[in-house]
């Protein structure tokens, strides 16, 4: 099973506050966890990435989470900004073959 | 560097018609993949090339089909178009396949079929 299930579909935070965004996988062949941020009208752009021997990773303001066992990750956004207003698709890859995506959560940051 | 380059960016066909789509990958890149975008789907992978090879198929049927040239430059196309096609192809670039490096997606082809 290849499937990446993504929650919630979509988010509405204010700005300075976190966002959280869940991702769940089946398949244990994953070793290769992205997240990526798509604007209107712009193609998706890598965020931050992470591989499984490592419970977190964090970025300036974006951090991943990893939970090997549960097989969840999720991506938190500290100090939620209104240019952070955008679509994040989690994926997952298994060796050299092709990303899997979930299914996209659109972020609103409101004032 | 430039990006990766997708043409044309916006397209317009009827039902039954066939489409050509081209990507351009980061200069030095090898691997290309593809996607189709739809509000429904999400990202779904079509394939993927590397030096010129075919390295991984998507679950379509076979009315899309690609290649890669030499330059790495990679071409897609969609014979006999239908009304679900509609969406957003979007080609990746990466120095090797697709993981083992990261991928850069370039902006898009938004095909309708009318």
């Amino acid at each position: 099973q290849q499937q990446v299930k993504q929650s919630p579909q979509s988010l509405i935070v204010q700005k300075g506050g976190i966002s959280i965004i869940n991702c769940a996988y089946e398949n244990t062949a994953f070793d290769y966890f992205p997240w990526y941020q798509q604007f209107p009208g712009k193609g998706p752009a890598l965020l931050i990435a992470i591989r499984p021997d490592v419970s977190e990773k964090k970025e300036g303001r974006f951090t991943i989470s990893f939970n090997k066992s549960a097989k969840q990750f999720s991506l938190h956004i500290m100090d939620s900004q209104p240019g952070d207003s955008a679509t994040y698709f989690c994926a997952a890859a298994a060796g050299s073959y092709q990303l899997t995506f979930g299914k996209g959560t659109k972020l609103s940051v409101i004032p | 560097k430039a990006g990766v380059t997708q043409t044309p960016r916006y397209l317009i066909k009827t039902r039954g018609q066939q489409v050509t789509l081209s990507c351009s990958p980061i200069s030095g890149h090898r691997s290309v993949s593809w996607y189709q975008q739809t509000p429904g789907q999400g990202l779904q992978f079509l394939f993927e090339y590397f030096s010129e090879t075919q390295r991984n198929k998507g679950n379509f049927p076979g009315r899309f089909s690609g290649r890669q040239f030499s330059n790495s430059r990679s071409e897609m196309n969609v014979s006999t178009l239908e009304l679900g096609d509609s969406a957003l192809y979007l080609c990746a670039s990466s120095l090797r396949p697709v993981v083992n490096t990261e991928a850069f997606f370039g902006q898009g082809t938004r095909l309708t079929v009318v």
